[in-house]
């Protein structure tokens, strides 16, 4: 199976400031055939069910506000809130789901507002 | 509306057996891969099972095989989820979830969830 960790586990971040959560697979989950990073993002917000954010990486689902990106390739993911809103306190998970079954999660990271 | 919702969590000892259902409504059930994921108190996702678009294709992780049964009824657009010999770690939100479409798993629709509590 393949393990995603998340990095850090908890961080606080000024509003307006960048947010920068890491993620990364222990085997590679780009997929050489189309050249596809099989890597998603998702936010869940306390009491809420997760919502997806990123696919392929770096394609933002319909309605997501641009400051969230996605990038990496590989093994090595980051999703990255370009100027933090109060509405973006949340957990953010990654999943990769290029080696399945299972499909994988990563452990989360919270973000606050510091 | 396009939306999925779960019902039949509860409480229940261990040992017992409970089945979830996922009702699905605003979109054509029948194309997409449909999920469970779950989520214990205070803790990380965790994908439980898979049910191809005509049924015939299940998966589970490892910690659920033999014990759980996924099954999808696309005249009804319900999904539902045979809980057999539920342990304590077993106690979790149950989220329905919509595969994206294609047949890639990952998830573009999920349910509020349903809680199991498996507790003597």
């Amino acid at each position: 199976d393949i393990v995603m960790t998340q990095s850090p586990d908890s961080l606080a971040v000024s509003l307006g400031e960048r947010a920068t959560i890491n993620c990364k697979s222990s085997q590679s989950v780009l997929y050489g055939f189309n050249n596809n990073n099989y890597l998603a993002w998702y936010q869940q917000k306390a009491g809420q069910p997760p919502k997806l954010l990123i696919y392929w990486a770096s394609t933002r689902e319909s309605g997501v506000p641009d400051r969230f990106s996605g990038s990496g390739s590989g093994t090595d993911f980051t999703l990255t809130i370009s100027s933090l809103q109060a509405e973006d306190v949340a957990v953010y998970y990654c999943q990769q789901y290029l080696n399945t079954p299972p499909l994988t999660f990563g452990g989360g990271t919270k973000v606050e507002i510091k | 509306q396009v939306q999925l919702e779960e019902s039949g969590g509860g409480v229940v000892q261990p040992g017992t057996s409970l089945r979830l259902s996922c009702a699905a409504s605003g979109f054509s059930f029948s194309r997409y891969r449909m999920h469970w994921v779950r989520q214990a108190p205070g803790k990380g996702l965790e994908w439980v099972a898979v049910v191809y678009d005509d049924g015939n294709n299940k998966y589970y992780v490892d910690s659920v095989k033999g014990r759980f049964t996924i099954s999808r009824d696309n005249s009804k657009n319900t999904l539902d989820l045979q809980m057999n010999s539920l342990r304590g770690e077993d106690t979790a939100v149950y989220f329905c979830a919509r595969g994206f479409s294609g047949g890639f798993w990952f998830f573009d629709l999920w349910g509020r969830g349903t809680l199991v509590t498996v507790s003597s």
